[in-house]
């Protein structure tokens, strides 16, 4: 089955900065990455996703890059503020609709 | 917009107690997941059902079970809860989008 890595576990950055979450993968057949925030007390809530035929998408300050050869996405967060921090998870799956494999989360501070 | 709603978010049990966690969605989607979620562990899936009266062993099933009578409605039981499974509990649904998270349920076994 999928396997997905995630680093790092914590992170601290300054506000204004910014921060990157790297994952990797196993399975060679994932062709949809999500990436979820987790702010407390809340569920995972989807922030951007990819599909293995684009390399990289952005969405005002995050963005997410994918390089299918060497099997591994990040999540790149610029100009960071207080309201980012948050866990945040990486996924991977071959299809939307079916189960999901998370990453161990990312919990990201930002100090202001 | 998705919403998915979770009975309770806090609960507090004795070992050896059946404990019902019950998980209701609003979009008719096919697809409901059940995890848990614990600090440095990430979420593990315990079941997954993609329809009624269907379900599928996850990552994690051992001492726990599932109802799916009704298409909107994901109930996770715990047949004799043990402390060991103290945890915050998260349901999720999907149709050809992406899962949609509860705001879980986080449940103590004393």
């Amino acid at each position: 089955g999928e396997n997905v890595e995630q680093h790092p576990s914590t992170l601290s950055v300054q506000e204004g900065d910014s921060a990157v979450i790297k994952c990797t993968y196993s399975d060679s057949a994932s062709n949809y990455f999500p990436w979820y925030k987790q702010e407390l007390g809340k569920g995972p809530q989807l922030i951007i996703d990819i599909r293995s035929n684009v390399g990289e998408k952005k969405d005002q300050r995050i963005a997410v890059t994918l390089n299918k050869t060497a099997k591994h996405f990040s999540l790149h967060i610029t100009e960071t503020q207080p309201e980012d921090s948050a866990v945040y998870f990486c996924a991977a799956t071959q299809n939307t609709g079916n189960q999901f494999y998370f990453g161990t989360g990312t919990s990201l501070t930002v100090i202001p | 917009d998705v919403k998915v709603t979770q009975s309770s978010r806090y609960l507090v049990k004795r070992t050896g107690e059946k404990v019902f966690l019950e998980c209701v969605q609003d979009m008719d989607h096919e697809n409901m997941f059940w995890y848990r979620q614990d600090p440095g562990l990430g979420l593990r899936l315990i079941y997954f059902s993609y329809d009624v009266k269907m379900k599928e062993k996850g990552d994690i099933p051992e001492g726990y079970s599932v109802s799916r009578e009704k298409k909107e409605r994901f109930s996770l039981i715990l047949e004799s809860a043990s402390t060991n499974q103290t945890s915050m509990y998260l349901c999720a649904s999907s149709g050809n989008q992406p899962q949609h998270f509860g705001d879980g349920t986080r449940l103590s076994i004393l």
